[in-house]
């Protein structure tokens, strides 16, 4: 069965440090996607950064930035410089072909001051 | 302005009482899906629908339906709402999976108390 893991529940990270949360996937398939996305207090669900299994290079928007293991099905996502707006709920998401979507359990991201 | 809407955003009903959350997107996605979201679970695929008259079942499809006559809209009915069925409800759409990556636009959550 596909899953999601992550397993950091909550992490605190000073403002203006780097953090990097963890994502491990479980699947058999070669050709799929992994998405981050971010839950602020308001609920919205805001995509962070994606990436496709077959490209080697990590995705990087802006802070944000991958590290994409496909061998170790390990999809971590690192905030450079973190700022008071990305304390959110994370989750790790991965989607194959038109099959259903599957999101880890989350990782809650205080910001501390 | 791209966006995917649900309606009502907040409900509050009684066990047993039919209702229906709506879901519209303005994107012309072919692909629509409904995910509930509870407290250290995540958001957890209740079904999705690959196209207008085809839908298919998600992770906790019991106690839901759903239909897809437009492509446009992705309602979610209760036929019969339980307390468990309490929860932050969200629908989303996207492109095919074809060629570059889709992600998953998101509406703004319906929140759901079922007393």
């Amino acid at each position: 069965a596909q899953t999601v893991t992550q397993s950091q529940p909550e992490m605190s990270v000073q403002e203006a440090e780097t953090v990097t949360l963890s994502c491990t996937y479980d699947t058999s398939e070669s050709d799929y996607y992994l998405f981050w996305y971010k839950q602020p207090p308001s609920r919205q669900m805001i995509l962070v950064i994606r990436q496709e299994a077959y490209k080697q290079q990590n995705a990087t928007e802006n802070r944000f930035s991958v590290n994409f293991q496909k061998a170790a099905k390990s999809f971590s996502l690192k905030i450079s410089d973190s700022q008071l707006g990305d304390a959110a709920m994370y989750f790790c998401a991965y989607r194959v072909g038109y099959d259903k979507i599957i999101f880890g359990k989350g990782t809650r991201l205080h910001i501390l001051p | 302005e791209a966006q995917v809407t649900q309606n009502p955003r907040y409900l509050i009903t009684v066990t047993g009482k039919k209702l229906t959350v709506t879901c519209s997107q303005n994107m012309n996605h072919e692909y629509m899906s409904w995910y509930r979201q509870d407290p250290g679970l995540g958001l957890r695929q209740i079904y999705y629908s690959m196209n207008v008259e085809v839908t298919d079942k998600g992770d906790v499809p019991e106690g839901y339906k759903v239909s897809r006559k437009e492509k446009r809209n992705f309602p979610l009915i209760l036929e019969s709402p339980s307390p468990n069925q309490t929860s932050l409800y969200f629908c989303a759409s996207s492109r095919p999976p074809i060629g570059e990556s889709y992600e998953q636009y998101f509406g703004p959550g319906t929140r759901l108390t079922v007393t």
